[in-house]
């Protein structure tokens, strides 16, 4: 159990497009998740963290209107990166938790490059 | 605030060695937990443990242990006779409080190649 599922793998977008990245729990209610970035050599880092219905909490230095994260439904959660750019470019985690039971599972990862 | 130390950015053994990656932790928290997770070059990560603050005791999965120490706020990995297919990153990750589902941060990561 605790599955999910992370789409796309892998985009590549043109500069100045927007990107959305999908999140699903397939086996569970996700009452929170988590997006984290990592750049090639580097840590996880978080970027938000969002309840079902209600808005996300974004880490500090994280431009909120550039990186839109919907979590509409407890199964659901969307990251889009708008107007994207070259720096954009990065692995991109989902992480999801359920409120009866304790522990984190990620999503594959998206790796997206902008061009 | 919450932090997670690796200070070893890569480590390099022979096949057969044993191997142990350091994970220092700083929190005010009395409660909190501690992870231990795998990424190989496919990007995925693997959880391998967590521990939680109460739990002192160590702990030993196959090839895998280890070892919590409160007294230096360490939460160290060993694998033991380590195998090619053990090369990845691992990374050490700390979540405060009581309240399920608080953010997990995580260390910088260490490097492990096991060459045959």
């Amino acid at each position: 159990g605790a599955v999910v599922s992370q789409h796309p793998s892998r985009v590549i977008c043109k500069s100045g497009t927007s990107v959305k990245i999908e999140c699903r729990s397939l086996d569970f209610q996700a009452t929170t998740m988590f997006w984290y970035r990592q750049f090639p050599k580097q840590s996880l880092m978080l970027m938000a963290t969002s309840n079902e219905g209600s808005k996300a909490t974004y880490e500090q230095g994280v431009e909120k209107d550039k990186f839109l994260i919907n979590h509409a439904s407890l199964t659901l959660s969307t990251l889009t990166v708008t107007s994207a750019h070259p720096e954009d470019s990065s692995f991109y985690i989902c992480s999801a938790r359920a409120e009866d039971r304790y522990g984190y599972t990620f999503g594959s990862g998206t790796r997206l490059t902008v061009v | 605030a919450q932090k997670v130390t690796q200070a070893q950015t890569e480590i390099s053994v022979v096949e057969k060695e044993d191997v142990t990656l350091d994970c220092v932790y700083e929190t005010r928290d009395t409660t909190y937990y501690l992870f231990w997770y795998k990424q190989p070059p496919s990007g995925e990560l693997v959880f391998l443990i967590r521990r939680n603050s109460f739990d002192e005791q160590n702990e030993i999965s196959g090839r895998y242990s280890w070892n919590f120490q409160k007294s230096t706020s360490s939460f160290n990995f060993t694998i033991t006779a380590s195998q090619v297919v053990d090369s990845a990153v691992y990374f050490c990750a700390l979540s405060e409080g009581r309240e399920y589902g608080n953010k997990l941060v995580f260390g910088a990561g260490t490097i492990l190649r096991v060459k045959s």
